[in-house]
């Protein structure tokens, strides 16, 4: 079974510019989330699908954060303007149920220059 | 406010030794804890968990011990292996799918 995989998997772009981060998750599993560490922090929880709905964003940080999960199969995480405390890892992870286990993605890593 | 606080930024141990990893946290409302360990450029390894309602949950080298009243947990790696050097992250979560994690251990197992 193929595990979590994101693209890409490095980027660095320059403040003002646009990102668009992917996550494929597991096959089957309807629960996806996303995850962000900063400069060597702790692992900060983002936001939650089940399916292609948001079930919870209250960790999205502003509005330049926008993610999508079209179809309930990938998603997308797009940072519309960027800025330098964007930068960061970010993680991906699903679960086929709710209560169950979280499985990572090897994340992307963000830098803003 | 951090929720849950691995103080230990890293550690070293003696192959064959034993590693213990300690996490406090602060919300008396978790009910499910998780490590997960993190080689360089990859991500976040499910390892082990444990529910509130248990004190001790063990699978092969690895224990976890939860000690509710002092809001405390450890994960115990016996024998500690050359392999197992990695930054680990103690996780918490509240009846609810969002873990909130430590700032990571980081652990070297020296030969």
């Amino acid at each position: 079974e193929a595990g979590v995989t994101q693209f890409p998997s490095h980027s660095v772009i320059e403040k003002g510019q646009t990102v668009t981060l992917r996550c494929d998750p597991i096959s089957g599993h309807d629960n996806l989330y996303w995850y962000r560490r900063v400069m060597g922090k702790e692992i900060k929880f983002l936001l939650h699908f089940v399916k292609e709905s948001k079930q919870d964003e209250s960790g999205m940080p502003n509005n330049r954060f926008l993610a999508e999960r079209t179809g309930g199969t990938y998603s997308t995480l797009k940072v519309q303007p960027a800025e330098l405390e964007d930068s960061g890892v970010y993680f991906c992870a699903s679960s086929r149920g709710l209560a169950e286990t979280q499985y990572f993605g090897p994340g992307t890593r963000l830098l803003v220059l | 406010d951090q929720q849950v606080k691995q103080n230990s930024p890293s550690l070293s141990v003696q192959e064959g030794r034993i590693s213990i990893l300690n996490c406090d946290y602060t919300n008396s409302m978790f009910d499910y804890f998780l490590w997960y360990k993190k080689y360089p450029a990859e991500g976040p390894t499910f390892l082990i968990s444990i529910s509130s309602i248990k004190d001790k949950n063990e699978d092969g080298r690895f224990t976890v011990f939860l000690n509710k009243s002092a809001k405390h947990l450890s994960l115990h790696i016996v024998p500690s292996q050359p392999g197992d050097s990695a930054v680990y992250f103690c996780a918490a979560s509240a009846g609810t799918y969002k873990y909130i994690f430590g700032t990571g251990t980081r652990l070297k197992v020296l030969a």
